[in-house]
């Protein structure tokens, strides 16, 4: 059975904290790693990964995925109180290109 | 570009009711579309996956007679919640692939659907 397993489930921090973000995967027919940031309504694309050990970068986030070990982190440096919201990872898998979903880290920055 | 709409954004209804939920590609062509359902802190699953044409492909433990999918043009693909029941109350979202795209970041997501069984 596919899974995808994110650590921690929650976390509050203060702005300007810098967080890392954990996802662990064990599926078949991986394809790619996907980060999205999940506010009130649907999910908005962060990241999308495929090689291990390339890190990728969108302003004050950044993202890498090692294939060996399974598992990718997202950074997110000087936080502020707009970060607030439950990123979620998702595996892409080969076949018809689903996703499975981790259970997402909701992410609370405090003024 | 790449927007997906989905109507309506929120419905009740009472149980035994069926509800039909909408979701379009508006500014481009969807050959595949995904329905996933969200609880409360909960993660999306994957319902079905729905192809421009064909029958959808339900996930294990989804019923296919109770969630009816229907996909019939490259850019609406509808699904129908028959006999609802309280359970069945949840955040639907739907999510269409760019035709031509073959990787998951082509994948983008509606704004979901808020459904309360009465």
């Amino acid at each position: 059975e596919d899974k995808v397993v994110q650590s921690p489930l929650s976390l509050v921090v203060h702005e300007g904290d810098t967080v890392t973000l954990n996802c662990s995967y064990e599926v078949t027919n991986f394809r790619s790693l996907l980060w999205y940031k999940q506010e009130k309504k649907a999910p908005t694309f962060l990241f999308m990964l495929t090689s291990s050990g390339i890190e990728k970068k969108s302003g004050r986030l950044s993202s890498i995925l090692d294939k060996k070990e399974l598992f990718s982190i997202l950074n997110i440096t000087a936080t502020q109180t707009g970060d607030s919201a439950v990123y979620l990872c998702a595996v892409g898998l080969y076949n018809n290109n689903d996703m499975r979903f981790g259970a997402g880290t909701r992410l609370t920055v405090k003024p | 570009g790449a927007v997906v709409s989905q109507h309506p954004s929120w419905v009740i209804c009472k149980s035994g009711t069926s509800v039909k939920i909408e979701c379009r590609s508006l500014d481009f062509q969807a050959t595949t579309m995904f329905w996933y359902r969200q609880f409360p802190k909960q993660s999306l699953m994957l319902m079905a996956t729905s192809n421009e044409g064909s029958k959808a492909t339900y996930e294990q433990g989804v019923e296919k007679d109770k969630f009816l999918i229907n996909h019939a043009s490259l850019t609406l693909s509808t699904l129908t919640v028959t006999s609802a029941h309280p359970e069945d109350s949840s955040f639907y979202i739907c999510s269409a692939r760019l035709a031509g795209g073959s990787g998951a970041d082509t994948q983008y997501f509606g704004p979901g659907t808020r459904l309360t069984v009465l």
